[in-house]
């Protein structure tokens, strides 16, 4: 069966410093992988998907930027974190069924404290 | 614009009794709905989705939801609703088609439990 890990699970990190969040994906091949921020009652908003290794979308122009090294991993990173930056960042997967009606299936989280 | 409502931000029922959440859609075409489960500090589990065919959708935990195209409603049920069923509730939608990866969600329905 397929798994989804994230790390770390918290992390408080100053303003202005570096981030990187790792997510990594076990028991499937070529999945799509997602990375959204669920901010305080603002619901979740979609930053990056990538449906292979060199093809990654950005939704939202911001300070981050995501990565994918290998076909499972997808890692997201800040070179200057602001404090907005604050919140509950989830990777997801799913199998980019070409006919439409993916499901996507999301990690336990990070959540990230900006001071 | 394709769009997703939860018009409930916030639902308070008693142990046993039933629920219905309500979640509403906006596309050009019967969607692919989706609803998850996200309990404190956790990601999203998928409870039930809704691709095609019957409309009456079963899933996990006892829940089920209902496909209404009259109503561009895709609605959340449970008989009795257990202590352990407190969590935020999120509606999603993707449009029909290939290439459809991508998600809109409601805002959440957050449901309390009163024993």
């Amino acid at each position: 069966s397929q798994t989804i890990h994230q790390w770390p699970a918290t992390l408080v990190q100053p303003v202005g410093s570096p981030l990187s969040l790792e997510c990594t994906v076990e028991g499937t091949s070529n999945p799509n992988l997602y990375w959204y921020r669920q901010a305080a009652g603002r619901g979740l908003q979609l930053l990056f998907y990538s449906i292979g290794i060199d093809q990654i979308s950005s939704e939202v122009p911001q300070n981050l930027s995501a990565s994918r090294p290998q076909d499972r991993q997808f890692i997201l990173s800040s070179k200057k974190l602001l404090l907005s930056d604050s919140g509950f960042y989830l990777c997801a997967w799913s199998a980019g069924l070409a006919g439409g009606g993916d499901t996507q299936y999301f990690g336990p989280g990070t959540r990230l404290t900006v001071l | 614009a394709q769009s997703v409502t939860q018009p409930d931000i916030h639902i308070t029922v008693s142990e046993g009794a039933s629920l219905e959440l309500r979640c509403n859609y906006s596309y050009g075409a019967t969607p692919y709905l989706f609803w998850y489960v996200q309990s404190p500090g956790q990601g999203l589990q998928l409870l039930l989705k809704y691709f095609s065919g019957d409309t009456l959708v079963q899933g996990i935990k006892g829940f089920e939801a209902e496909f209404k195209r009259s109503q561009s409603s895709f609605n959340l049920r449970k008989p009795s609703v257990h202590w352990s069923d407190a969590a935020e509730y999120f509606c999603a939608g993707s449009p029909p088609g290939a290439g459809s990866y991508q998600l809109t969600f409601g805002k959440g329905t957050k449901l309390s439990v009163i024993p």
